[in-house]
């Protein structure tokens, strides 16, 4: 099955710096990688997603890169707002499982 | 409005007394999931379910029980509750797992066993 590990567990960040979030995956198949923000007493929301075709996406002040050789891909946040304060898991495919399996959590404190 | 919803919301109950909590989503999605969220472990699944009567475990499946009768709702039974399934636990639902869809969260229901 998929293997997904996330770094780092916590980050503080002054509000307008950037953010950046790690995961690692092990199933060289997998080829869908989403992003989900956690906002606290929240449900998970879908923030953005890249398949394994391109290497890059933007949507406004988020990106995701993604390094299949390496197998890892990264969420980027630029110019943080207080409102960014959530905690962010990424996912991967099990694609023995038809599942997603997620990462274990970042805990992204902006501080105004 | 296109939704997943959970209840109860919040649970508290004693060791053995079998529960259920409900799922249920209006977009006629086909797949169908339940996870249990707990500190420095993310998000773990349970069981899933593909379509009508089609389910299977997840990572953490010991201790629980699902159906999947109707497209729209996913129940997850706990036959005799221990506190280490003390959690909270979050239903989803997308179109296809196969098609790398959008996975929709519910409002989560936080259990207390005693």
């Amino acid at each position: 099955g998929e293997n997904v590990e996330q770094h780092p567990s916590t980050l503080s960040v002054q509000e307008g710096d950037s953010a950046v979030i790690k995961c690692t995956y092990s199933d060289s198949a997998s080829n869908y990688f989403p992003w989900y923000k956690q906002e606290l007493g929240k449900r998970p929301q879908l923030i953005i997603d890249i398949r394994s075709n391109v290497g890059e996406k933007k949507d406004q002040r988020i990106a995701v890169t993604l390094n299949k050789t390496a197998k890892h891909f990264s969420l980027h946040i630029t110019e943080t707002q207080p409102e960014d304060s959530a905690v962010y898991f990424c996912a991967a495919p099990d694609t023995g499982r038809r599942a997603l399996t997620f990462g274990s959590g970042t805990r992204l404190q902006v501080q105004p | 409005e296109a939704q997943v919803t959970q209840n109860p919301r919040y649970l508290i109950t004693v060791t053995g007394k079998k529960l259920t909590v409900t799922c249920s989503q209006n977009m006629n999605h086909e797949y169908m999931s339940w996870y249990r969220q707990d500190p420095g472990l993310g998000l773990r699944q349970i069981y899933y379910s593909m379509n009508v009567e089609v389910t299977d475990k997840g990572d953490v499946p010991e201790g629980y029980k699902v159906s999947r009768k109707e497209k729209r709702n996913f129940p997850l039974i706990l036959e005799s509750p221990s506190p280490n399934q003390t959690s909270l636990y979050f239903c989803a639902s997308s179109f296809s797992m196969t098609r790398r869809e959008t996975q929709y969260f519910g409002p989560g229901t936080r259990l207390l066993v005693l």
